[in-house]
């Protein structure tokens, strides 16, 4: 099956950038998502990309996509302490079948 | 947006008894509903999928007896962990979709669930 990997944490500066890494094995991924989880909480679509894409920007938020290397990438800029959260790499396969990464906790200090 | 709601929040129940946990799409008719569940600093594991009006489909480990799945409407399906145990203590989240093929996921607050 699927296997998505991702480094387990992050820790930025206040107002720096920030980049979390996601490797995934299917090629034949359709669509690649971006989610954010604060502790005790659900789930927040933050972007996705569509696999025919290399890039997409959303305001603060850069998702690169490599599909040669299996590599998307999440940037945060001017990273902000409301951003520190779990940050989840997500990889939809057939049947709407969402495969997801082990997560990036990410820490913003002042 | 679209909007998924569970209930409850948070349960804390006794070893043996069984919980209902709700999922509802509140804005949209969900065609395909799905169940996971995540342990403490783990990532989501999906248990099962669940189409209106047929059968869940589980995954592998995932025994269909103690995880009852049911999506009678287009806007409700519930999980049942039926006689539960302190090891099935963990967060379940659902998502809904629109439709089969439909690539938007639409997840809800999840459920804390604590077996004594």
């Amino acid at each position: 099956g699927e296997d998505v990997e991702q480094s387990l944490f992050l820790s930025v500066r206040e107002g720096d950038s920030s980049v979390i890494n996601c490797t995934y094995t299917d090629s034949s991924s359709t669509y690649l998502y971006w989610y954010k989880q604060e502790p005790g909480a659900g789930l927040q679509l933050l972007t996705y990309i569509f696999s025919n894409m290399d890039m997409k920007q959303d305001q603060r938020l850069t998702v690169l996509l490599n599909k040669k290397d299996k590599h998307l990438s999440l940037r945060i800029a001017d990273t902000q302490t409301g951003d520190s959260a779990i940050y989840f790499c997500a990889v939809l396969g057939t049947a709407s079948k969402l495969t997801f990464g082990t997560g990036t906790r990410l820490q913003v200090t002042l | 947006g679209a909007v998924v709601s569970q209930h409850p929040s948070r349960v804390i129940c006794k070893s043996g008894t069984s919980v209902k946990i709700e999922c509802r799409s509140l804005d949209f008719q969900a065609t395909t509903m799905f169940w996971y569940r995540q342990f403490p600093k783990q990532s989501l594991m999906l248990m099962a999928t669940s189409n209106e009006g047929s059968k869940a489909t589980y995954e592998q480990g995932v025994e269909k007896d103690k995880f009852l799945i049911n999506h009678a409407s287009l806007t409700l399906s519930t999980l049942t962990v039926t006689s539960a145990h302190p090891e099935d203590s963990s967060f379940y989240i659902c998502s809904a979709t629109a439709g089969v093929s439909s690539y938007e996921q639409y997840f809800g607050p999840g459920t804390r669930l604590t077996v004594t």
